[in-house]
């Protein structure tokens, strides 16, 4: 079993649509990070939560420390929001990845 | 200066060539990181430096060789790879707080994608 686990893994959405990226990890953690990677490319981390929730632009991320659970949410999904993103959280000593939500967003 | 730069992007070796991937970061960053990342795989981790000392080497083998000149740069040195090291090898780094013991900013790089032939 992964440390961390995210749904769905992949993910097709229709221009406009209101998307939920879900992660759930096992591990005693002190933050949970939100990566965005697109194909071929480097990763941006597009927030890093210890409690509550941030938002930036159309994107959301909330946690629930007690659940050890996570939502990284994108409001009116655009097709420049397809890429991989990748739950990943930091334990004592290293950092655990999902394995990824491929996110496409049709026009 | 909030990047990690990483050079080159692209890289094709052979099998008995030596070539070195770099980063480089001036964000005042105290551990850095090598990622192995292979397609449609989660980033594997490699090497953990802080302060400029080899703290975390994930049973890598010996044809990757880490350094770190400086506190701003880190080096992967290759000799002898095989096809089976193509992959994306990113580079990562973070501040580290000795006071409560956590790291925090952590930043990526864009990746050097390798190809051995």
């Amino acid at each position: 079993k992964n440390e961390v686990e995210q749904s769905p893994q992949n993910l097709t959405a229709q221009e406009g649509e209101f998307i939920t990226i879900n992660c759930s990890y096992s591990v005693g953690i002190s933050a949970l990070h939100w990566l965005q990677q697109h194909p071929g490319g480097g990763i941006v981390s597009l927030f890093m939560l210890s409690s509550g929730k941030k938002k930036h632009g159309r994107l959301i991320a909330t946690i629930n420390i007690q659940e050890k659970h996570s939502s990284l949410h994108i409001t009116a999904s655009h097709p420049r929001d397809s890429a991989v993103y990748i739950c990943a959280v930091k334990g004592t000593s290293q950092f655990y990845f999902g394995t990824g939500t491929s996110l496409t967003v049709i026009p | 200066d909030t990047e990690v730069t990483q050079t080159p992007k692209h890289l094709v070796m052979g099998m008995t060539n030596k070539k070195s991937l770099k980063c480089e970061q001036h964000m005042g960053h105290r551990a850095m990181y090598w990622y192995k990342q292979k397609a449609k795989k989660p980033p594997e981790l490699m090497f953990v430096y802080s302060y400029e000392k080899l703290s975390i080497n994930e049973s890598v083998p010996s044809r990757f060789s880490p350094e770190c000149p400086n506190s701003s740069l880190l080096n992967l040195h290759l000799h002898a790879l095989q096809p089976e090291d193509s992959a994306l090898y990113l580079c990562a780094s973070s501040q580290l707080d000795r006071g409560i013991g956590t790291d925090y900013g952590y930043t990526f790089g864009s990746g050097t994608r390798l190809t051995v032939v």
